[in-house]
């Protein structure tokens, strides 16, 4: 059983479209999270959400939205893509972002590329 | 603003090496760190998080030590093997900041 699921793995499109990325967990965690991966293989954290709520919101272009419709979902929707949104983005979660646990786990990732 | 620098970028060992990835951060108020790794094309992979109350964490070869006074974790693998070869991250896992990354090859 995948613990952090996301869909779909690669997605090619071009500039101006609009795309989502979802992603889904089983572990009964309360907080997700989406990163970027770069070219260069850095990692920087986009969004959270626990229980449902945004909590963090790091600089990102408002083109991006998440949307969690349940604690188990946290999808990632982006309008008027541009070249540099090309990237790998990962989907993980935790158990609880102010609780006892704070072990990371990741999705597989989606690898966006924007022609 | 935490900032965690991962050394060295790239190392190539032969198999059944002893070796340390070594991971340095900017602000000493951290918490828990977590090192990774990451499969090429893949995702990260949890290997250890060390929290707050503790000073090391062990999972069978891999041994992990945080030193907040110093400002730095090391990852410790013991007889190094080809399958281990990949990319280990670390992380501060309350500002969620990330190393680069060390890559790593063990040859056979």
């Amino acid at each position: 059983d995948t613990a952090v699921s996301q869909t779909p793995k690669y997605l090619v499109t071009q500039m101006g479209n609009d795309k989502s990325i979802k992603c889904e967990q089983n572990l009964g965690h309360d907080t997700m999270y989406w990163y970027k991966q770069d070219s260069k293989k850095f990692l920087k954290i986009m969004f959270s959400y626990n229980n449902k709520e945004l909590i963090i919101n790091e600089t990102v272009p408002n083109r991006f939205s998440p949307k969690s419709p349940d604690k188990a979902h946290l999808n990632l929707h982006i309008n008027s893509l541009e070249l540099g949104d090309s990237a790998v983005y990962f989907c993980a979660s935790s158990q609880d972002a102010s609780g006892n646990s704070y072990e990371q786990y990741f999705g597989p990732g989606t690898r966006l590329t924007v022609t | 603003k935490q900032e965690v620098t991962q050394i060295p970028a790239a190392l190539s060992v032969p198999e059944g090496e002893n070796l340390v990835l070594n991971c340095s951060f900017t602000d000493s108020a951290i918490y828990n760190l977590q090192w990774f790794r990451q499969d090429p094309g893949k995702g990260l992979t949890s290997l250890l998080l060390i929290q707050s109350s503790q000073r090391e964490q062990t999972s069978g070869r891999l041994n992990a030590s945080l030193d907040k006074s110093s400002g730095r974790s090391t990852l410790y693998i013991a007889a190094s093997q080809p399958g281990d070869s990949a990319t280990y991250l670390c992380a501060d896992e309350d500002k969620l900041v990330f190393g680069a990354g060390t890559i790593l090859r063990v040859k056979s």
